[in-house]
């Protein structure tokens, strides 16, 4: 399985604020994705993230609030844009897996809007 | 998206014993159903994956069950042990779909001594 890292692992912002969210895997990956999982909840996917396409947002996401790049094969970033409080989450990058739709996710980043 | 119903929120099992989680869908397209253990403070890791082709699958301690006519699957977590406290998720996606995944609610499994 891949190795994923995220940075910041944990950040507590102010409300109207933006945070970019990296993501980093050790490997060459063509789907990217990032999820949002509400604490204690599931995890909801935000955008499907392919190198050098616009990323695929999933109802209810939209590119203005969630800016996504993927400047190559093993990098990601999620913005979360112009914060309230409602995006306090878990934000999770994951990467397709070499056997056919597996995914493996990063440990998360831990957000508070105040 | 659609959904995937799980079942129950929350199980309490003791040492030794059999873990049972399980999972419903609506939509017929599905053909990859994973399971997830997840850990506080972590990211979900990929526990056992299962297609239609195929009513159980096992690895170690963990069994999923696939019913397709039923539209349901399980997963058996036998000898459960106080190390496999963690929330569980199942999952399901769709050939085609770019591997999208639609997460059932999660069960949150405590395993006691």
């Amino acid at each position: 399985s891949a190795v994923i890292s995220q940075k910041p692992s944990r950040d507590i912002c102010q409300r109207g604020t933006s945070l970019t969210i990296q993501c980093q895997v050790d490997s060459q990956v063509t789907m990217m994705f990032w999820y949002r999982q509400q604490p204690g909840q599931s995890l909801t996917l935000i955008a499907t993230a392919n190198q050098g396409s616009e990323a695929t947002y999933e109802s209810g996401f939209v590119i203005d609030k969630f800016p996504i790049s993927r400047p190559n094969l093993t990098f990601s970033t999620l913005t979360v844009s112009n914060m309230s409080p409602e995006d306090s989450s878990i934000y999770l990058c994951s990467v397709e897996g070499k056997a056919v739709e597996t995914q493996y996710f990063g440990p998360g980043t831990r957000l508070l809007v105040l | 998206q659609q959904q995937v119903k799980q079942s129950p929120q929350s199980l309490i099992v003791q040492k030794g014993g059999i873990s049972i989680i399980n999972c419903a869908y609506e939509n017929t397209a599905f053909d990859y159903f994973p399971w997830y253990q997840q850990f506080p403070g972590k990211g979900p890791a990929l526990l056992i994956a299962i297609r239609p082709d195929v009513s159980e699958k096992k690895e170690g301690r963990f069994t999923i069950s696939f019913n397709k006519s039923a539209k349901q699957f399980s997963l058996h977590i036998m000898d459960s042990q106080p190390g496999d406290s963690a929330t569980y998720f199942c999952a399901a996606s769709k050939a085609g779909t770019a591997s999208k995944l639609t997460f059932g609610t999660g069960t949150r499994l405590q395993v006691t001594l």
